[in-house]
């Protein structure tokens, strides 16, 4: 089994609708969760930072963690073309000193 | 955020020439840095960690010798390319964090475009 697992897609949704990543992890200690948004030909871009179980927003982003079920999401209202990208999910365990991602969700915004 | 800067976006070498890439930590000093390297429509895959003032950690199947790291500053890592040959043409991009160990953010430069002819 994977560390980090994500569905790699596509996920298509329309326009103004709701687009939800998810992504599961191994059971280790881990400490932080992140997600990254990259678009093609471009180096990953921070999106959201998460640390504790529950929900953090930042605009029309949500990320939802719960560490009890390993799994930790990202959740995007109001969605926009420009929304179209690679999603990377990221955790940082305990002692291995460096990000393990995922391998990446392709989202696909219609209009 | 912190910004991350890569220096050159681009480069085009002759195959069995070197090529040097920096990457530096514009607004804060970062013990360590992580290199990566991406091929079209793949993952990220991380070649090694970049510690200031010691070796660099390299992960397994990635040559030592022939990816040179050096992080001589706290600022500043570089990763040469010895002998760079086509099939090392790839996206490499670098990554560095100002975060406590165990809660660490990590901010991407730009990344750099390697083409061996």
């Amino acid at each position: 089994q994977k560390e980090v697992e994500q569905n790699s897609g596509p996920l298509s949704v329309p326009e103004g609708a709701i687009a939800s990543l998810n992504c599961t992890y191994s059971d280790r200690v881990s400490q932080s969760f992140f997600w990254y948004r990259q678009y093609s030909g471009k180096s990953p871009e921070l999106i959201m930072s998460i640390y504790s179980n529950g929900d953090k927003e930042d605009g029309r982003f949500t990320a939802q963690l719960n560490k009890a079920s390993q799994y930790v999401s990202l959740l995007i209202r109001d969605s926009q073309p420009s929304d179209s990208a690679t999603y990377l999910c990221a955790v940082f365990y305990f002692g291995n000193e460096k990000l393990t991602f995922g391998t990446g969700t392709r989202l696909t915004i219609i209009p | 955020g912190a910004v991350v800067s890569q220096h050159p976006s681009w480069v085009i070498c002759k195959s069995g020439t070197s090529v040097k890439i920096e990457c530096r930590s514009l607004d804060f000093q970062a013990t360590t840095m992580f290199w990566y390297r991406q091929f079209p429509k793949q993952s990220l895959m991380l070649m090694a960690t970049s510690n200031e003032g010691s070796k660099a950690t390299y992960e397994q199947g990635v040559e030592k010798d022939k990816f040179l790291i050096n992080h001589a500053s706290l600022t500043l890592s570089t990763l040469t390319v010895t002998s760079a040959h086509p099939e090392d043409s790839s996206f490499y991009i670098c990554s560095a964090g100002p975060g406590l160990a165990g809660r660490e953010t990590q901010y991407f430069g730009p990344g750099t475009r390697l083409l061996v002819l």
